[in-house]
Formats: structure tokens, sequence, C-alpha cells
């Protein structure tokens, strides 16, 4: 079975500083990860996805993971953090049936 | 860019009703689709799979007689939550997975049901 774990419900930094959310996973077979983002009340927005090649992926909004086999770890990073990146933040594997299965989430708090 | 159209986006509801929430493809086939349920502050829990013309699949734990699934053609998924209770109230997205596409899936953008 497939699982992920988000360390950190909330992380806090200020305006400029990196951001770091960190995500593990487990899975049985070769892994597709993805980043998404979610404002309140909205659906979800992808930020970057890992499916094969290039083990450090980029993404959308200067956000970008690396994916570590051997620390089965996809771990999200954005060197200067702006206020607009408030917001949640799920990692999630998926099956090759689909199926995605999400992290708890990470809370993103920006201060100014 | 793909669009999925999820409606509506807020309902709100009498106990004991029924509701009905819509999940469409806007410009592309998708012969599988996901619903997903999302209290607050927490994680997406997969409720269940359909598939185009047939039954869906349901996860553990989620009662297929209380959340009605149908996907009848190849751009249409709905979830209906019979007999509402103020417990189901909740935040319910669909995704859907284009036919004969890569590994991308699309997002609604979500509907917040709740039920008083």
């Amino acid at each position: 079975a497939q699982s992920v774990t988000q360390l950190g419900s909330h992380v806090s930094v200020s305006e400029g500083a990196l951001v770091l959310l960190r995500c593990n996973y487990s899975s049985s077979v070769p892994p597709y990860l993805f980043w998404y983002v979610q404002y309140p009340n909205q659906g979800l927005q992808l930020l970057l996805k890992y499916t094969t090649g290039a083990t450090l992926v980029k993404g959308i909004n200067g956000f970008e993971a690396e994916f570590k086999k051997s620390e089965t770890s996809f771990h999200l990073t954005k060197p200067s953090a702006h206020m607009s990146d408030a917001a949640e933040y799920f990692c999630a594997v998926r099956d090759g049936g689909f199926k995605t299965i999400f992290g708890a989430g990470t809370r993103l708090f920006v201060k100014a | 860019g793909a669009v999925v159209s999820q409606h509506p986006s807020r309902v709100i509801c009498k106990s004991g009703t029924s509701v009905k929430i819509e999940c469409r493809s806007l410009d592309f086939q998708a012969t599988t689709m996901f619903w997903y349920r999302q209290f607050p502050k927490q994680s997406l829990m997969l409720m269940a799979t359909s598939n185009e013309g047939s039954k869906a699949t349901y996860e553990q734990g989620v009662e297929k007689d209380k959340f009605l699934i149908n996907h009848a053609s190849l751009t249409l998924s709905t979830l209906t939550v019979t007999s509402a209770h103020p417990e189901d109230s909740s935040f319910y997205i669909c995704s859907a997975r284009e036919s004969g596409g890569d590994e991308k899936l699309f997002f609604g953008s979500g509907t917040q049901l709740s039920v008083l």
C-alpha cells in the first residue's frame, strides 16, 4: 500500500525566506509524486510532479522538489517566500491505477 | 489546459434531503473520475472511483447507498448524497483522468456541502 507523510502540519516563514515543506512516501512500485496547493474553499492546483527522469522537478510559482529514492522523500522548496504563497500544500503519491493518496497537508504561513 | 467543472460550488440543505453534485470534464473525455471528501483542516480522503458505464468502486468505510455515484457519460459524473445529515457536511472534490492521456489528473474546484 502507498502512503504519504508530511512532516509539520504548520510551517511559518518570513517573506523572502526559504520555504521547505517535507514529504516522505512509501510505495511498492516506482511512484508518481505530486505537490498540490489549495487556497481556502477552492480545489487543488498542481504545483509540480515527478514521474520519471530528472529527479529535480521545477513547478509553477518558483517551487521545485527533488525526488530522493534512497530517502523516500519528495520535499518542496522555494528560495524566497511571497505573501501569496500562504496556503495549504499537499504531497501526493499515485499508483498505476491513478488512485491518488494525499498527505495530511501542511499549512504555510508567510509573515511580513 | 483541461478544465473540470464542479457544480454547485456551495450548497446548503435540510437534514433528510438529497443533494446532487456534478463533475464535468469540459474539454476532454474522462473514463475515470474520483470523488474525494475533505473535512476542515484535514486532507482529502478518497471516497470512490467512478468508471464510465460501470459501477463505482468505493473505498472501505464509504457507504455506497448513501453516496450514489453515476458516471453515465465520458464527460459527466455525479455524486448524490442521499438523506443528508449534518455529519455529511464537508468539502467534496472530484478529479478526472483524461482518456488516452498520460498521467494527468484534473481537479474540480470543490463543493462545500452544509447540512442543517
